[in-house]
Protein backbone atom coordinates (compact mmCIF):
# COMPACT_ATOMS: atom_id res chain seq x y z
CA UNK A 1 0.00 0.00 0.00
CA UNK A 2 1.54 3.65 -1.42
CA UNK A 3 1.67 5.63 1.58
CA UNK A 4 3.41 8.62 -0.10
CA UNK A 5 1.63 9.44 -3.63
CA UNK A 6 3.19 11.37 -6.67
CA UNK A 7 0.04 10.87 -8.73
CA UNK A 8 1.86 13.05 -11.81
CA UNK A 9 4.14 10.73 -13.35
CA UNK A 10 5.81 13.60 -15.57
CA UNK A 11 5.41 17.25 -15.79
CA UNK A 12 7.16 19.34 -18.68
CA UNK A 13 8.08 23.24 -18.13
CA UNK A 14 9.60 25.90 -20.08
CA UNK A 15 13.41 27.13 -18.37
CA UNK A 16 12.70 30.21 -16.54
CA UNK A 17 8.75 29.37 -15.80
CA UNK A 18 7.96 27.49 -12.23
CA UNK A 19 8.05 23.69 -11.59
CA UNK A 20 5.33 22.61 -8.90
CA UNK A 21 5.56 18.57 -7.74
CA UNK A 22 3.01 17.57 -5.42
CA UNK A 23 3.05 14.57 -3.14
CA UNK A 24 0.30 13.19 -1.02
CA UNK A 25 0.83 11.32 2.24
CA UNK A 26 -1.34 9.00 4.15
CA UNK A 27 0.15 8.15 7.35
CA UNK A 28 -0.64 10.46 9.54
CA UNK A 29 2.77 9.59 11.87
CA UNK A 30 5.04 11.13 9.10
CA UNK A 31 6.72 14.54 10.49
CA UNK A 32 9.97 14.28 8.85
CA UNK A 33 9.59 14.61 4.49
CA UNK A 34 12.17 14.95 1.84
CA UNK A 35 12.66 15.34 -1.55
CA UNK A 36 15.50 13.36 -3.91
CA UNK A 37 16.32 14.09 -7.68
CA UNK A 38 17.67 11.45 -9.56
CA UNK A 39 19.45 11.48 -13.26
CA UNK A 40 19.78 8.61 -15.38
CA UNK A 41 21.75 5.22 -13.85
CA UNK A 42 22.39 7.51 -11.12
CA UNK A 43 21.19 7.11 -7.62
CA UNK A 44 18.58 9.38 -6.08
CA UNK A 45 20.41 12.72 -4.04
CA UNK A 46 18.93 14.39 -1.63
CA UNK A 47 17.37 18.04 -2.42
CA UNK A 48 15.35 19.68 0.44
CA UNK A 49 14.01 18.67 3.77
CA UNK A 50 11.34 19.68 5.78
CA UNK A 51 10.33 19.15 9.24
CA UNK A 52 6.75 18.93 10.54
CA UNK A 53 6.99 21.70 12.62
CA UNK A 54 7.19 23.92 9.60
CA UNK A 55 5.22 24.94 7.03
CA UNK A 56 8.05 26.21 4.62
CA UNK A 57 12.04 25.13 3.96
CA UNK A 58 13.45 26.89 1.45
CA UNK A 59 16.71 26.46 -0.13
CA UNK A 60 17.85 28.90 -3.33
CA UNK A 61 15.67 28.19 -6.22
CA UNK A 62 13.79 25.25 -4.28
CA UNK A 63 11.11 25.64 -2.21
CA UNK A 64 9.31 22.88 -0.10
CA UNK A 65 5.63 23.94 1.52
CA UNK A 66 3.86 21.24 3.69
CA UNK A 67 0.36 21.46 4.25
CA UNK A 68 -0.49 18.67 7.50
CA UNK A 69 -4.04 19.19 7.52
CA UNK A 70 -4.34 18.28 3.85
CA UNK A 71 -1.38 15.45 3.96
CA UNK A 72 0.16 16.99 1.18
CA UNK A 73 3.90 19.19 0.10
CA UNK A 74 4.83 19.95 -2.79
CA UNK A 75 8.59 21.40 -4.57
CA UNK A 76 8.38 24.51 -5.98
CA UNK A 77 11.24 25.43 -8.88
CA UNK A 78 11.57 28.99 -9.34
CA UNK A 79 13.16 29.71 -11.79
CA UNK A 80 13.50 26.20 -13.52
CA UNK A 81 16.40 25.61 -15.47
CA UNK A 82 17.18 22.50 -18.22
CA UNK A 83 19.75 20.95 -15.45
CA UNK A 84 16.51 20.49 -13.40
CA UNK A 85 15.17 17.45 -15.24
CA UNK A 86 14.87 14.31 -13.67
CA UNK A 87 13.17 12.34 -11.49
CA UNK A 88 11.75 13.91 -8.16
CA UNK A 89 11.12 11.46 -5.52
CA UNK A 90 9.19 12.36 -2.22
CA UNK A 91 10.27 10.53 0.40
CA UNK A 92 8.79 10.96 4.21
CA UNK A 93 9.58 8.94 7.48
CA UNK A 94 7.94 8.88 10.89
CA UNK A 95 9.11 9.63 14.20
CA UNK A 96 9.54 6.19 15.46
CA UNK A 97 10.69 4.34 11.85
CA UNK A 98 14.23 5.20 10.11
CA UNK A 99 13.56 4.34 6.81
CA UNK A 100 11.94 6.21 4.52
CA UNK A 101 8.79 5.95 1.84
CA UNK A 102 9.38 6.92 -1.20
CA UNK A 103 6.72 8.02 -3.93
CA UNK A 104 6.85 6.61 -7.44
CA UNK A 105 8.63 9.54 -8.48
CA UNK A 106 7.88 12.65 -10.66
CA UNK A 107 9.95 12.25 -14.08
CA UNK A 108 10.56 16.53 -14.75
CA UNK A 109 11.67 17.83 -18.60
CA UNK A 110 12.64 21.63 -18.44
CA UNK A 111 12.74 22.60 -22.10
CA UNK A 112 14.64 25.78 -23.08
CA UNK B 1 34.85 10.69 0.68
CA UNK B 2 33.99 7.89 -0.71
CA UNK B 3 29.95 7.24 -1.36
CA UNK B 4 28.09 4.28 -1.10
CA UNK B 5 29.72 2.10 -3.75
CA UNK B 6 27.41 -0.88 -5.29
CA UNK B 7 28.38 -4.02 -7.57
CA UNK B 8 27.55 -4.93 -9.89
CA UNK B 9 26.35 -1.87 -12.28
CA UNK B 10 24.51 -4.08 -14.50
CA UNK B 11 23.66 -7.92 -14.47
CA UNK B 12 22.20 -10.07 -16.95
CA UNK B 13 21.16 -13.39 -15.79
CA UNK B 14 19.01 -16.45 -16.89
CA UNK B 15 15.95 -17.15 -15.16
CA UNK B 16 17.12 -19.99 -12.27
CA UNK B 17 20.56 -18.55 -11.64
CA UNK B 18 21.47 -16.62 -8.35
CA UNK B 19 22.05 -12.86 -8.10
CA UNK B 20 24.25 -11.42 -5.40
CA UNK B 21 24.39 -8.05 -5.29
CA UNK B 22 27.31 -5.96 -3.25
CA UNK B 23 27.34 -2.85 -1.03
CA UNK B 24 29.69 -1.23 1.36
CA UNK B 25 28.05 1.83 3.04
CA UNK B 26 29.87 4.84 3.99
CA UNK B 27 32.56 4.74 6.66
CA UNK B 28 31.26 5.28 10.17
CA UNK B 29 27.40 5.01 8.92
CA UNK B 30 25.45 2.86 10.94
CA UNK B 31 22.39 2.49 8.77
CA UNK B 32 22.13 0.60 5.90
CA UNK B 33 19.13 -0.06 3.90
CA UNK B 34 18.51 -2.13 0.53
CA UNK B 35 16.13 -0.40 -2.38
CA UNK B 36 14.48 -1.41 -5.31
CA UNK B 37 13.02 0.70 -7.81
CA UNK B 38 10.55 -0.51 -10.98
CA UNK B 39 8.23 1.56 -12.73
CA UNK B 40 5.06 -0.28 -11.07
CA UNK B 41 6.02 0.44 -7.36
CA UNK B 42 8.90 3.26 -7.89
CA UNK B 43 11.24 2.59 -4.63
CA UNK B 44 10.36 0.31 -2.20
CA UNK B 45 11.89 -0.57 0.59
CA UNK B 46 13.19 -4.38 1.15
CA UNK B 47 15.16 -4.70 3.59
CA UNK B 48 17.32 -2.67 6.39
CA UNK B 49 20.17 -3.07 8.79
CA UNK B 50 21.41 -1.17 12.62
CA UNK B 51 24.70 -2.01 12.96
CA UNK B 52 24.93 -5.01 10.94
CA UNK B 53 21.25 -6.35 12.68
CA UNK B 54 18.58 -6.30 10.36
CA UNK B 55 15.84 -4.54 11.46
CA UNK B 56 13.04 -4.60 9.32
CA UNK B 57 12.66 -7.30 6.61
CA UNK B 58 8.93 -6.97 5.81
CA UNK B 59 9.47 -5.71 2.63
CA UNK B 60 11.55 -8.52 0.78
CA UNK B 61 9.21 -9.86 -1.69
CA UNK B 62 9.75 -13.73 -0.77
CA UNK B 63 11.83 -16.27 0.00
CA UNK B 64 13.91 -16.25 -2.36
CA UNK B 65 15.58 -12.76 -1.46
CA UNK B 66 18.30 -13.10 1.11
CA UNK B 67 20.51 -10.02 2.56
CA UNK B 68 23.03 -10.06 5.17
CA UNK B 69 25.43 -7.79 6.57
CA UNK B 70 28.47 -9.26 7.94
CA UNK B 71 30.24 -6.35 9.17
CA UNK B 72 30.26 -2.56 8.86
CA UNK B 73 31.29 -2.45 5.84
CA UNK B 74 29.71 -4.69 3.40
CA UNK B 75 26.54 -6.31 2.62
CA UNK B 76 24.71 -8.94 0.15
CA UNK B 77 21.21 -8.81 -1.52
CA UNK B 78 20.97 -12.40 -3.26
CA UNK B 79 18.13 -13.64 -5.05
CA UNK B 80 17.81 -17.31 -5.36
CA UNK B 81 16.72 -18.58 -7.98
CA UNK B 82 16.18 -15.40 -9.83
CA UNK B 83 12.76 -14.78 -11.91
CA UNK B 84 12.22 -12.37 -15.04
CA UNK B 85 9.99 -10.25 -12.16
CA UNK B 86 12.94 -9.70 -10.08
CA UNK B 87 14.04 -7.19 -13.26
CA UNK B 88 15.06 -3.85 -11.71
CA UNK B 89 17.56 -1.48 -10.49
CA UNK B 90 18.34 -2.34 -6.81
CA UNK B 91 19.94 0.74 -4.49
CA UNK B 92 21.95 0.75 -1.44
CA UNK B 93 22.05 3.57 0.61
CA UNK B 94 23.24 4.40 4.40
CA UNK B 95 23.12 6.71 6.48
CA UNK B 96 24.13 8.05 10.44
CA UNK B 97 22.64 7.95 13.22
CA UNK B 98 19.02 7.20 14.68
CA UNK B 99 18.21 11.06 13.26
CA UNK B 100 16.04 11.84 10.58
CA UNK B 101 18.44 13.16 8.12
CA UNK B 102 18.87 12.08 4.66
CA UNK B 103 19.93 8.86 3.30
CA UNK B 104 23.39 8.39 0.88
CA UNK B 105 22.27 6.23 -1.99
CA UNK B 106 24.63 4.38 -4.36
CA UNK B 107 24.65 4.06 -8.09
CA UNK B 108 22.57 1.25 -8.10
CA UNK B 109 22.72 -2.26 -9.82
CA UNK B 110 20.79 -3.15 -12.90
CA UNK B 111 19.43 -6.15 -12.94
CA UNK B 112 17.91 -8.47 -16.11
CA UNK B 113 16.86 -11.91 -15.91
CA UNK B 114 15.87 -13.00 -19.23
Amino acid sequence: DQQVKQNSPSLSVQEGRISILNCDYTNSMFDYFLWYKKYPAEGPTFLISISSIKDKNEDGRFTVFLNKSAKHLSLHIVPSQPGDSAVYFCAASAVTGYALNFGKGTSLLVTP
Amino acid sequence: DAGVIQSPRHEVTEMGQEVTLRCKPISGHDYLFWYRQTMMRGLELLIYFNNNVPIDDSGMPEDRFSAKMPNASFSTLKIQPSEPRDSAVYFCASKRGISTGELFFGEGSRLTVL
